[in-house]
């Protein structure tokens, strides 16, 4: 159990560029998760993947959003024409079956100047 | 949709202290409750789970009890130590229907500092 990986652990980018991040869930895990958290605020729910399949979108995930899981194992988030408001840190989950037992990375810090 | 609030914001005690962080929700019909801890920087880490048919979960010296009817949950800390500084956040899940149950709802946090 190596435990979830993310990458990059920060980015600096320039409001209207576009970022991609990447998570490596545990690999027996089939459920993912990404959750995104503002300074001083607890993470809040973006989406969720069972195997590849995205099951569930929050209404935070707007069109500039997009997540993808191709073969049920990594997973990737890019926020196209980034703003500042998209600064925050960026956390992935795993779990297996159980939804409860959430395994949190370290998260990737965005920071839009 | 649920709320949840922690109090206070911050703490601050000397080492050896016993301390009680407070975690409250608006809508009691919770599955279960989550406590978690995340360091400086670094993703969460789940210290406990209570189920909505407990009242208590002890893991070393954290104790977390639970409140279904008046919505609120505590986590005690006996004898702090400066390696139990961090944030303490709570979470319960969601109850929407057809939502995944790891769709978590969070406090934010009581960022704790245990001084030697």
């Amino acid at each position: 159990d190596t435990g979830v990986s993310q990458n990059p652990r920060h980015k600096i980018t320039k409001r209207g560029q576009n970022v991609t991040f990447r998570c490596d869930p545990i690999s027996e895990h089939n459920r993912l998760y990404w959750y995104r958290q503002t300074l001083g605020q607890g993470p809040e729910f973006l989406t969720y993947f069972q195997n590849e399949a995205q099951l569930e979108k929050s209404r935070l995930l707007s069109d500039r959003f997009s997540a993808e899981r191709p073969k049920g194992s990594f997973s990737t988030l890019e926020i196209q024409r980034t703003e500042q408001g998209d600064s925050a840190m960026y956390l992935c989950a795993s779990s297996t079956r159980d939804p409860y037992s959430l395994h949190f990375g370290n998260g990737t810090r965005l920071t839009v100047t | 949709k649920q709320e949840v609030t922690q109090i206070p914001a911050a703490l601050s005690v000397p080492e050896g202290e016993n301390l009680v962080l407070n975690c409250s929700f608006t809508d009691s019909a919770i599955y279960n409750l989550q406590w978690f801890r995340q360091d400086p920087g670094k993703g969460l880490t789940s210290l406990l789970l209570i189920q909505s048919s407990q009242r208590e979960q002890t893991s070393g010296r954290l104790n977390a009890s639970l409140d279904k009817s008046s919505g609120r949950s505590t986590l005690y800390i006996a004898a702090s130590q400066p390696g139990d500084s961090a944030t303490y956040l709570c979470a319960v899940p969601t109850r929407e229907l057809g939502s995944t149950l790891g769709r978590l709802y969070f406090g934010r946090g009581t960022q704790l500092t245990v001084w030697p």
